[in-house]
């Protein structure tokens, strides 16, 4: 079955740091999404992206956010400079043209900023 | 804003049925998923109603009333691996993507 996948599964950084977090989203889907779940805390949309431009984004996604499809596969969320409280869980999710809304999960890349 | 308001947390027994209910308010609605999410890992996908009425999938039901703004999950046969956080989402709320609400943490007892 095919899959979202995510590399790396955990990183640990120096606050101020850039962080780069990658995924592969499902290769015949369009849509491609970023959310964070902070420990604890219910999972929050970051980014949409679709046909190679962002499509909408949340207040949480600012200028320290940027998201690239660098090549036909990959799809990556770069945060530029680290804070504490960008600590969190970050999936990446994706869903196909006219698809009734479900959407696939990556397993998820743990962020721990120190 | 959007309101999608669900339980924090709820004990059961082995073998028991329980009902976790979801009330939303939201600017747009295009769909009300259930998600499982156990400790550390990823939403997994579990219902998905558009329609009013009752979805059934093995051990677990959805149901929808959208004149009230209100979902419910049942779990029957609730079995250990069930303990988990169920997650209620809308479609559509704002845009085109899932908005969650907090989860409800489901700890089945023997």
């Amino acid at each position: 079955e095919p899959e979202v996948t995510q590399t790396p599964s955990h990183q640990v950084t120096q606050m101020g740091q850039e962080v780069i977090l990658r995924c592969v989203p499902i290769s015949n889907h369009l849509y491609f999404y970023w959310y964070r779940q902070i420990l604890g805390q219910k999972v929050e949309f970051l980014v949409s992206f679709y046909n190679n431009e962002i499509s909408e984004k949340s207040e949480i996604f600012d200028d320290q956010f940027s998201v690239e499809r660098p090549d036909g596969s990959n799809f990556t969320l770069k945060i530029r400079s680290t804070k504490l409280e960008d600590s969190a869980m970050y999936f990446c999710a994706s869903i196909g043209q006219g698809d009734t809304g479900e959407l696939f999960f990556g397993e998820g890349s743990r962020l721990t900023v120190l | 804003g959007q309101n999608i308001d669900q339980p924090t947390e709820m004990t059961a027994t082995e073998g028991a049925i329980v009902q976790i209910n979801c009330t939303y308010q939201t600017s747009g609605f295009n769909g009300l998923f259930w998600y499982q999410q156990h400790a550390g890992e990823a939403p997994t996908f579990l219902s998905y109603n558009v329609l009013d009425g009752l979805e059934e999938k093995g051990r677990f039901s959805s149901f929808l009333s959208r004149s009230k703004g209100y979902s419910y999950l049942l779990l029957k046969e609730l079995q250990m691996k069930d303990s988990a956080s169920y997650l209620c989402a809308v479609w559509g709320a704002a845009g085109n993507k899932l908005t969650f609400g907090g989860g409800t943490r489901v700890l089945v007892k023997p």
